[in-house]
Formats: C-alpha cells, sequence, structure tokens
C-alpha cells in the first residue's frame, strides 16, 4: 500500500533533550512538508523540501532540523531550543512543484515535553 | 503575506439542516483545498478547488470558489452525526513552492 508513515504516535520528551520524528513515504513524491498543530489551531509549516538534499524554512522553523538524504524519509529533529515543542507534528507530502496535486498527510505523531 | 481566515470557528447545528463554512483569503491564489480532521486524526483531503467559479461536490458537502472575491464555501446539506469533525481550508502561495496556508478550522457538531 502507498502512503506516508511517521513514527513514533506518541513521544515523551525531558527538558533539553533532542528528539527525532520520522516521516518515509512510498508515493515517489519529490516534495515533503512538516506542520505542527496546536490544540484549537490550523496547521502552521515547520520545514519543507522539494528535492533531495535541499529544504526551506517555513513559518516556525526555530527550533527544528530537519534532513532530506533519501526521497523517501524527512526526519524531524525538535532540538532543546524548541520553548514550547508540546504539539501534533504532522508530515506531509506531494509530487512538488508544477502539481496541482493535494498534499497528502501521514497519520502524525504527539509530541508530549515532560 | 498570505492570511487565511475561516468562520465560523465554532458550528453547532441539527441533523437534518443546512449550513455554510466560509474561508477568506487575502492574495491571489490558484488552488484552495478543504480537508477534514476527525479528533486525534490526521487530515483527509475532500476537495481541491483549481479555478475561479470551480463547484465540486462529495455527498452531502459542496464547495465552490470566487477566486475575484478570495472566497470559498463549504456547504453542508441535511447534515449528519457522521459529519461532525473539524474542517480546514488551505490556500497555495504564488510562487510555485507549493505551501500550505490553513485556516484555523471550523469545528462542526451535528446533534441528533
Amino acid at each position: 500500500d502507498g502512503g506516508i508513515t511517521q513514527s513514533p504516535k506518541y513521544l515523551f520528551r525531558k527538558e533539553g533533550q533532542n528528539v527525532t520524528l520520522s516521516c518515509e513515504q512510498n508515493l515517489n513524491h519529490d516534495a515533503m512538508y512538516w506542520y505542527r498543530q496546536d490544540p484549537g489551531q490550523g496547521l502552521r509549516l515547520i520545514y519543507y523540501s522539494q528535492i533531495v538534499n535541499d529544504f526551506q524554512k517555513g513559518d516556525i522553523a526555530e527550533g527544528y532540523s530537519v534532513s532530506r538524504e533519501k526521497k523517501e524519509s524527512f526526519p524531524l529533529t525538535v532540538t532543546s531550543a524548541q520553548k514550547n515543542p508540546t504539539a501534533f507534528y504532522l508530515c506531509a507530502s506531494n509530487l512538488g512543484r508544477s502539481s496541482y496535486n493535494e498534499q497528502f498527510f501521514g497519520p502524525g505523531t504527539r509530541l508530549t515535553v515532560l | 503575506e498570505l492570511k487565511v481566515e475561516q468562520n465560523p470557528l465554532f458550528l453547532s447545528m441539527q441533523e437534518g439542516k443546512n449550513y455554510t463554512i466560509y474561508c477568506n483569503y487575502s492574495t491571489t491564489s490558484d488552488r484552495l483545498y478543504w480537508y477534514r480532521q476527525d479528533p486525534g486524526k490526521s487530515l483527509e483531503s475532500l476537495f481541491v478547488l483549481l479555478s475561479n467559479g470551480a463547484v465540486k461536490q462529495e455527498g452531502r458537502l459542496m464547495a465552490s470558489l470566487d477566486t475575484k472575491a478570495r472566497l470559498s464555501t463549504l456547504h453542508i446539506t441535511a447534515a449528519v452525526h457522521d459529519l461532525s469533525a473539524t474542517y480546514f481550508c488551505a490556500v497555495v502561495t504564488q510562487g510555485g513552492s507549493e505551501k500550505l496556508v490553513f485556516g484555523k478550522g471550523t469545528k462542526l457538531t451535528v446533534n441528533p
């Protein structure tokens, strides 16, 4: 089955720790995206990548880092510099530039800081 | 900077009634999407609207787009409990980056 997988589903972090959220897709999509959702809010873009080995900051990139070494994978690291990381994190992908296809979303990772 | 506003943010309605959710956006865009989110779940794509005057329907939901007014509507006909969810509109920024800007969502509750 083609789709987007995120792991883990739930993640607990202690203050001062870095954690990495996984996002993998087997849809052969070029572009991948990371969003953050806070309760009662819409989604805000953290980082996006339109091609392997290249990525751009979104609207709320501070305290986060990403890599795109493979087309299928776009991991997000939440660093200790992120002041309030507790949120629901969603990864998405689409065919990328010049495409009219919508973004498809993974199941999400819920991160809680203890 | 593209801004997207939805209203209402909360909507409680009775089964069998009709209602409309509105999505306004501030700058030109050539695409608008509607998504549904159930509690604790991810986003499910409902509609992709590509051009002025576009209208799409799926079951009891109908979405339309007026690019001149920078307005999209999601109309609910004869609501049923299964439609209870949060609905988001999202607009693509111009320039080829494919970035989406989301509204804050409309939480719909359909009561028996």
